[in-house]
Formats: C-alpha cells, structure tokens, sequence
C-alpha cells in the first residue's frame, strides 16, 4: 500500500494521559498536514510540514500538542494530558512539492476517544 | 467569518435529482480549490479540482466565481452512491516561508433516496 499510513487507528486513552500518534506520507511528498474533525464538522486545520520544517501552526494546537518530522518523512502528533474535549479523528494528509494547486491524501485517521 | 463556509445539510434528495452546492471563501489570495467527498467514517478523498473555466466529470460539474468568491458542485442524476458529505477546500498561500494551507469548509451532507 503506497497511501498515507496513519497508526494507531483507533485509541481510547484515560484524561490525563499523554498520546502520540504516527503518519506516515505517500513516500516522495514533502507537505504534510494534520487535521482534527470532529461529528458534523469538517476537517479543521492543525499544523503544517514542508520537509522536515513546520511552518505553520494553528491557535486550535495548545501547548499541550506538538507535531514533529524530524527527517522530513514520517510525523508524530503528540497531545499531553488529554481531555475529553480531545476527542476527535485526527487526520494527516500529504501532498507533493510541484505547487499550490496540488490535491492532498488523507490517511485514514486515528480515531482518538478520552474517557 | 469562517474562511470557507458551506450551504448547511442535509440534502435529502430522490436517485435522478440534481443538486448543487454552494461554497464562499473569503480569502481573494486564494489560488486553487477543490470538492472533496467524504463517505461516514472515513477519511475525505478528492472528488473534483474547480478551474476558473468550470470543469465536467461525467454527472459532476464544479465551478468556480473569483470575482464573487463561490465555487459550486452541480451533480446532476443523482445516484444513491452519491450519498456522502460534500467538503469545499480551498488552497491559501502562506504569506511567508512558501507553502499553503488547505482549508476545509463544514461540509454538506447529501442523501440520495429511492
């Protein structure tokens, strides 16, 4: 499977813990985003990777989220002290370096659950 | 004001319809965009990208207004595989450091009925 890999797909987590979370990009893109969606919402906008530099991150990611890519492939989202409020698909998507105009690939998601 | 914002759902419609959809974004520097299908549970997968020309896919015609800042999805005979949420994506440039930011708008839900 040559897709976005994303792992775990599902995690069910105590409030309080912390979660790490991997994805892994279709092999030759170097853009690589992650997404929160929750019930009835669309995909809401989290970090942003070009290589291994994050370039943009949104005011949705607290201090208890970090995002890395440490050698421009394969990114981990770790969220701290979860909260229920955390709960959410987690989605990470890729896309190649040939222009803005170039679609994204999702994976499939990590379906996060805090009890 | 959202960024993207979507016509609210659901669409309940009957297998033969035709149905659009309706997107505003409000960023003028943005420079492409997108229809994105999501089926319940699963991750968005592209449908269409929207030109300024418009553009047909068989039963599926996207276009795209700059001067008015609307994209638009036509899907004409409506199937019941049809049946999903229409997600609006639009593409905004960073303003330094290069890049781009896909923005989603909430979606539209369509369920086609025998």
């Amino acid at each position: 499977d040559t897709g976005v890999s994303q792992d775990p797909r599902h995690k069910i987590t105590k409030r309080g813990q912390n979660v790490t979370f991997r994805c892994d990009p279709i092999s030759e893109h170097n853009r690589l985003y992650w997404y929160r969606q929750t019930l009835g919402q669309g995909p809401e906008f989290l970090t942003y990777f070009q290589n291994e530099a994050q370039l943009e991150k949104s005011r949705l990611l607290s201090d208890r989220f970090s995002a890395e890519r440490p050698k421009g492939s394969f990114s981990t989202l770790e969220i701290q002290r979860t909260e229920q409020g955390d709960s959410a698909m987690y989605l990470c998507a890729s896309s190649p370096p040939t222009g803005s105009s170039t679609e994204a690939f999702f994976g499939q998601g990590t379906r996060l659950t805090v009890v | 004001r959202k960024e993207v914002e979507q016509d609210p759902g659901p669409f309940n419609v009957p297998e033969g319809a035709t149905v659009a959809f309706n997107c505003t974004y409000s960023n003028s520097a943005s420079q492409s965009f997108f229809w994105y299908r999501q089926d319940c549970r699963k991750e968005p997968k592209l449908l269409m990208s929207v030109y300024s020309s418009g553009n047909e896919d068989g039963r599926f015609t996207a276009q795209l207004n700059r001067a008015s800042q609307y994209i638009s999805l036509l899907i004409r005979d409506s199937k019941l595989s049809d049946s999903a949420t229409y997600l609006c994506v639009v593409n905004i440039p960073r303003v330094t450091g290069g890049g781009n930011k896909l923005t989603f708008g909430t979606g539209t839900q369509l369920k086609v009925e025998l």
